[in-house]
């Protein structure tokens, strides 16, 4: 079975900090993704990667897959309250027809 | 733009009653999922379907059935109802697009089981 660790769960910080979301595992994914869950809503996909190595920016959100594919990381510049949420990073086994491997969770306050 | 819905979105079932849990696309994929979501567990895959009539095990497939009937449905069902299926269920959908493929998540369905 392959597992994904978040870190950290549960973080609190001010508008305006800077913060980094950990995404960790001992197996190799295809890809890796990073979904955003709002209260009462379903999972959002954010951002896909699929190169070890690449990174990808989303405005203030910038993504980075490991070079050996196994641990990821999601980091926002500048938070604002509109960031808060429960974020998911996710793996791939190649193709999605057997689902995701979620992490989970790391639920993010950013508080004004 | 209905995407995934489910149906319905709250229940609450006594000890042993059945229910199903309806998930429909509209996007026609070809892969669908149910998972359910508990505190501090994250999101586990109960079971899955590749097309239509086909149907497989995923994590957590104990005290669960599914059926796919048509492509664009994908029904989750409990025989007996337990507590510990008390829960937040989600049913996704994607298409292959090789490994980037995103996985469509519905608004979930809570279920209470008293």
């Amino acid at each position: 079975t392959q597992l994904l660790e978040q870190s950290p769960q549960f973080l609190s910080i001010q508008e305006g900090e800077n913060l980094t979301v950990y995404c960790n595992s001992s197996s190799v994914f295809s890809s890796l993704q990073w979904y955003r869950q709002e209260p009462g809503e379903g999972p959002v996909l954010l951002v896909t990667v699929v190169t070890g190595g690449e990174v990808k920016k989303l405005k203030r959100l910038t993504f980075q897959f490991g070079d050996a594919r196994k641990d990821s990381s999601l980091h926002i510049t500048a938070a604002q309250p509109g960031d808060t949420g429960l974020y998911l990073c996710a793996g791939g086994s190649g193709g999605g027809a057997d689902g995701l491997t979620f992490g989970k969770g790391t639920h993010l306050i950013i508080q004004p | 733009n209905a995407g995934v819905t489910q149906t319905p979105k709250f229940r609450v079932l006594k000890t042993g009653q059945s229910m199903t849990l309806l998930c429909a696309q509209d996007m026609n994929h070809e892969y669908m999922y149910w998972y359910r979501q508990d505190p501090g567990m994250g999101l586990r895959l109960i079971h899955y379907s590749v097309g239509e009539g086909t149907t497989a095990k995923g994590e957590v497939p104990d005290g669960y059935n599914v059926s796919r009937l048509k492509k664009q449905n994908f029904l989750l069902g409990l025989e007996s109802a337990a507590p510990s299926q008390t829960s937040v269920y989600f049913c996704a959908s994607s298409s292959y697009r090789g490994m980037d493929t995103e996985a469509f998540f519905g608004q979930g369905t809570r279920l209470t089981v008293v």
